[in-house]
Protein backbone atom coordinates (compact mmCIF):
# COMPACT_ATOMS: atom_id res chain seq x y z
CA UNK A 1 0.00 0.00 0.00
CA UNK A 2 1.45 3.36 -0.39
CA UNK A 3 2.31 5.42 2.36
CA UNK A 4 4.44 8.34 3.67
CA UNK A 5 6.82 8.11 6.32
CA UNK A 6 8.17 11.26 8.22
CA UNK A 7 10.16 9.84 10.70
CA UNK A 8 10.36 12.86 13.25
CA UNK A 9 7.75 13.75 15.46
CA UNK A 10 8.86 16.50 16.85
CA UNK A 11 12.80 18.50 16.13
CA UNK A 12 14.15 21.42 17.56
CA UNK A 13 16.57 23.67 15.76
CA UNK A 14 17.98 27.23 16.97
CA UNK A 15 16.95 30.50 15.02
CA UNK A 16 18.84 31.16 12.41
CA UNK A 17 20.28 27.57 12.32
CA UNK A 18 19.93 24.72 8.75
CA UNK A 19 16.58 22.54 8.86
CA UNK A 20 15.75 19.53 7.11
CA UNK A 21 12.84 17.61 7.48
CA UNK A 22 12.88 13.72 6.11
CA UNK A 23 10.25 12.32 4.44
CA UNK A 24 10.00 9.20 2.36
CA UNK A 25 7.59 7.38 0.38
CA UNK A 26 6.32 3.77 -0.57
CA UNK A 27 5.05 4.22 -4.62
CA UNK A 28 5.67 1.95 -7.15
CA UNK A 29 5.58 5.38 -10.00
CA UNK A 30 6.63 8.42 -9.72
CA UNK A 31 4.72 10.27 -7.35
CA UNK A 32 3.53 13.53 -7.10
CA UNK A 33 4.98 15.22 -4.32
CA UNK A 34 4.20 18.08 -1.62
CA UNK A 35 4.76 19.78 1.86
CA UNK A 36 2.53 21.67 3.44
CA UNK A 37 2.98 23.95 6.60
CA UNK A 38 0.28 24.34 9.34
CA UNK A 39 0.58 26.94 11.91
CA UNK A 40 -1.02 26.46 15.09
CA UNK A 41 -4.95 26.91 14.73
CA UNK A 42 -4.24 27.61 10.72
CA UNK A 43 -5.27 25.56 8.08
CA UNK A 44 -2.63 24.01 5.73
CA UNK A 45 -0.62 26.00 3.58
CA UNK A 46 0.86 24.99 0.52
CA UNK A 47 5.03 25.32 0.57
CA UNK A 48 6.40 23.79 -2.82
CA UNK A 49 5.32 20.71 -4.65
CA UNK A 50 7.62 18.40 -7.51
CA UNK A 51 5.64 16.70 -10.20
CA UNK A 52 8.46 16.45 -12.94
CA UNK A 53 11.45 18.13 -14.03
CA UNK A 54 13.83 19.74 -11.87
CA UNK A 55 14.62 17.39 -8.82
CA UNK A 56 15.10 20.64 -6.72
CA UNK A 57 12.00 22.41 -6.20
CA UNK A 58 11.88 26.33 -4.51
CA UNK A 59 8.80 26.99 -2.85
CA UNK A 60 7.73 29.71 -0.58
CA UNK A 61 8.73 31.33 2.53
CA UNK A 62 12.46 29.94 1.44
CA UNK A 63 12.10 26.33 1.86
CA UNK A 64 13.24 24.21 -0.88
CA UNK A 65 13.07 19.85 -1.32
CA UNK A 66 15.20 17.43 -3.26
CA UNK A 67 13.16 14.77 -4.87
CA UNK A 68 15.78 11.58 -4.67
CA UNK A 69 13.61 8.99 -6.53
CA UNK A 70 16.61 6.46 -5.34
CA UNK A 71 15.81 6.66 -2.12
CA UNK A 72 12.05 7.52 -2.51
CA UNK A 73 12.86 10.46 -0.14
CA UNK A 74 11.50 13.86 -0.70
CA UNK A 75 13.09 16.31 2.37
CA UNK A 76 12.49 19.75 3.06
CA UNK A 77 15.22 22.21 3.75
CA UNK A 78 15.58 25.68 4.96
CA UNK A 79 19.37 27.55 5.35
CA UNK A 80 18.15 29.59 7.98
CA UNK A 81 15.38 29.27 10.16
CA UNK A 82 13.17 31.46 11.68
CA UNK A 83 10.99 31.77 14.61
CA UNK A 84 8.10 32.13 12.43
CA UNK A 85 8.83 28.59 10.90
CA UNK A 86 7.50 26.91 13.73
CA UNK A 87 4.68 24.91 12.87
CA UNK A 88 3.60 21.65 11.45
CA UNK A 89 4.67 20.32 8.43
CA UNK A 90 3.04 17.72 6.40
CA UNK A 91 4.59 15.42 3.68
CA UNK A 92 2.01 14.41 1.28
CA UNK A 93 1.69 12.41 -2.13
CA UNK A 94 -0.73 12.02 -5.22
CA UNK A 95 -1.18 8.91 -6.28
CA UNK A 96 -1.80 8.51 -10.32
CA UNK A 97 -5.44 7.66 -10.99
CA UNK A 98 -6.51 8.57 -7.51
CA UNK A 99 -8.29 11.44 -6.33
CA UNK A 100 -6.72 12.15 -3.12
CA UNK A 101 -3.33 12.97 -1.32
CA UNK A 102 -1.65 10.61 1.20
CA UNK A 103 -0.09 12.22 4.50
CA UNK A 104 2.52 11.69 6.51
CA UNK A 105 1.70 11.85 10.55
CA UNK A 106 3.59 15.38 10.15
CA UNK A 107 6.24 16.85 11.60
CA UNK A 108 6.37 19.60 14.73
CA UNK A 109 8.84 22.22 14.31
CA UNK A 110 9.95 24.32 17.22
CA UNK A 111 12.40 26.99 17.34
CA UNK A 112 14.33 27.83 20.11
CA UNK A 113 15.84 31.45 20.78
CA UNK B 1 -10.16 35.84 -3.38
CA UNK B 2 -10.02 32.28 -4.29
CA UNK B 3 -10.67 30.24 -1.39
CA UNK B 4 -12.22 27.37 0.28
CA UNK B 5 -14.92 28.08 3.07
CA UNK B 6 -16.07 26.34 5.85
CA UNK B 7 -18.40 26.78 8.09
CA UNK B 8 -18.68 26.49 11.27
CA UNK B 9 -15.26 26.70 12.60
CA UNK B 10 -15.71 25.29 15.85
CA UNK B 11 -18.41 23.03 17.16
CA UNK B 12 -19.62 20.91 20.36
CA UNK B 13 -22.21 18.65 19.76
CA UNK B 14 -23.68 15.61 21.53
CA UNK B 15 -23.75 12.03 20.74
CA UNK B 16 -26.41 11.18 18.13
CA UNK B 17 -27.90 14.82 17.07
CA UNK B 18 -27.30 15.29 13.53
CA UNK B 19 -24.98 17.93 12.03
CA UNK B 20 -23.57 19.36 8.80
CA UNK B 21 -19.90 21.13 8.08
CA UNK B 22 -20.68 22.94 4.68
CA UNK B 23 -17.79 23.82 2.54
CA UNK B 24 -17.65 25.98 -0.73
CA UNK B 25 -15.05 27.25 -3.08
CA UNK B 26 -15.65 30.03 -5.68
CA UNK B 27 -12.48 28.41 -7.80
CA UNK B 28 -14.87 26.37 -10.04
CA UNK B 29 -12.77 23.28 -9.46
CA UNK B 30 -14.17 19.85 -10.36
CA UNK B 31 -13.04 18.18 -7.71
CA UNK B 32 -13.32 18.42 -3.77
CA UNK B 33 -12.48 16.09 -0.72
CA UNK B 34 -13.01 16.02 3.10
CA UNK B 35 -10.00 14.88 5.43
CA UNK B 36 -10.08 14.52 9.20
CA UNK B 37 -6.68 15.70 10.72
CA UNK B 38 -6.09 13.39 14.17
CA UNK B 39 -2.42 13.41 16.59
CA UNK B 40 -0.02 11.16 15.32
CA UNK B 41 -2.01 10.22 11.78
CA UNK B 42 -2.07 12.82 9.56
CA UNK B 43 -5.21 13.59 7.53
CA UNK B 44 -7.20 11.25 6.26
CA UNK B 45 -9.34 11.28 3.32
CA UNK B 46 -13.11 10.83 4.12
CA UNK B 47 -14.78 11.26 1.01
CA UNK B 48 -14.29 12.76 -2.33
CA UNK B 49 -16.04 13.93 -5.79
CA UNK B 50 -14.81 14.65 -8.94
CA UNK B 51 -18.10 16.84 -10.23
CA UNK B 52 -21.82 17.67 -9.71
CA UNK B 53 -23.73 14.07 -8.58
CA UNK B 54 -20.31 12.10 -8.53
CA UNK B 55 -18.83 11.18 -5.39
CA UNK B 56 -17.07 8.21 -3.72
CA UNK B 57 -15.60 6.89 -0.44
CA UNK B 58 -12.15 7.68 0.87
CA UNK B 59 -9.87 5.75 3.32
CA UNK B 60 -12.16 6.45 6.57
CA UNK B 61 -16.21 7.65 5.18
CA UNK B 62 -17.84 5.02 8.00
CA UNK B 63 -20.20 7.84 9.77
CA UNK B 64 -20.22 9.90 6.93
CA UNK B 65 -22.33 11.15 4.27
CA UNK B 66 -21.92 13.88 1.63
CA UNK B 67 -23.54 15.56 -1.35
CA UNK B 68 -22.66 17.26 -4.50
CA UNK B 69 -25.28 19.50 -5.73
CA UNK B 70 -23.91 22.06 -7.12
CA UNK B 71 -20.01 22.52 -8.03
CA UNK B 72 -19.13 25.08 -5.40
CA UNK B 73 -20.55 23.34 -2.69
CA UNK B 74 -19.76 19.92 -0.96
CA UNK B 75 -21.42 19.63 2.67
CA UNK B 76 -20.41 16.70 5.05
CA UNK B 77 -23.04 15.14 7.05
CA UNK B 78 -22.79 13.08 10.45
CA UNK B 79 -25.95 11.96 11.20
CA UNK B 80 -25.40 10.37 14.25
CA UNK B 81 -22.16 11.71 15.33
CA UNK B 82 -20.18 9.34 17.92
CA UNK B 83 -17.02 10.65 20.36
CA UNK B 84 -14.50 8.89 18.13
CA UNK B 85 -15.76 11.27 15.24
CA UNK B 86 -14.27 14.22 17.07
CA UNK B 87 -11.69 15.54 15.26
CA UNK B 88 -10.36 18.49 12.63
CA UNK B 89 -12.08 18.43 9.82
CA UNK B 90 -10.75 19.87 6.30
CA UNK B 91 -12.33 20.69 3.16
CA UNK B 92 -10.45 20.84 0.24
CA UNK B 93 -10.50 21.70 -3.85
CA UNK B 94 -8.36 21.53 -6.85
CA UNK B 95 -8.61 21.91 -10.25
CA UNK B 96 -6.92 18.82 -11.82
CA UNK B 97 -3.55 17.73 -10.79
CA UNK B 98 -3.65 17.19 -7.46
CA UNK B 99 -2.67 20.64 -5.13
CA UNK B 100 -5.23 21.12 -2.92
CA UNK B 101 -6.44 24.23 -1.57
CA UNK B 102 -7.66 23.45 1.74
CA UNK B 103 -10.32 25.45 3.38
CA UNK B 104 -9.15 26.60 7.18
CA UNK B 105 -10.66 23.65 9.02
CA UNK B 106 -13.76 22.99 10.93
CA UNK B 107 -12.71 21.52 14.90
CA UNK B 108 -15.39 19.18 16.04
CA UNK B 109 -16.29 17.82 19.63
CA UNK B 110 -18.69 15.14 19.82
CA UNK B 111 -19.70 14.85 24.08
Amino acid sequence: AQSVTQPDIHITVSEGASLELRCNYSYGATPYLFWYVQSPGQGLQLLLKYFSGDTLVQGIKGFEAEFKRSQSSFNLRKPSVHWSDAAEYFCAVGLTGFQKLVFGTGTRLLVSP
Amino acid sequence: EAQVTQNPRYLITVTGKKLTVTCSQNMNHEYMSWYRQDPGLGLRQIYYSMNVEVTDKGDVPEGYKVSRKEKRNFPLILESPSPNQTSLYFCASRPSAYEQYFGPGTRLTVT
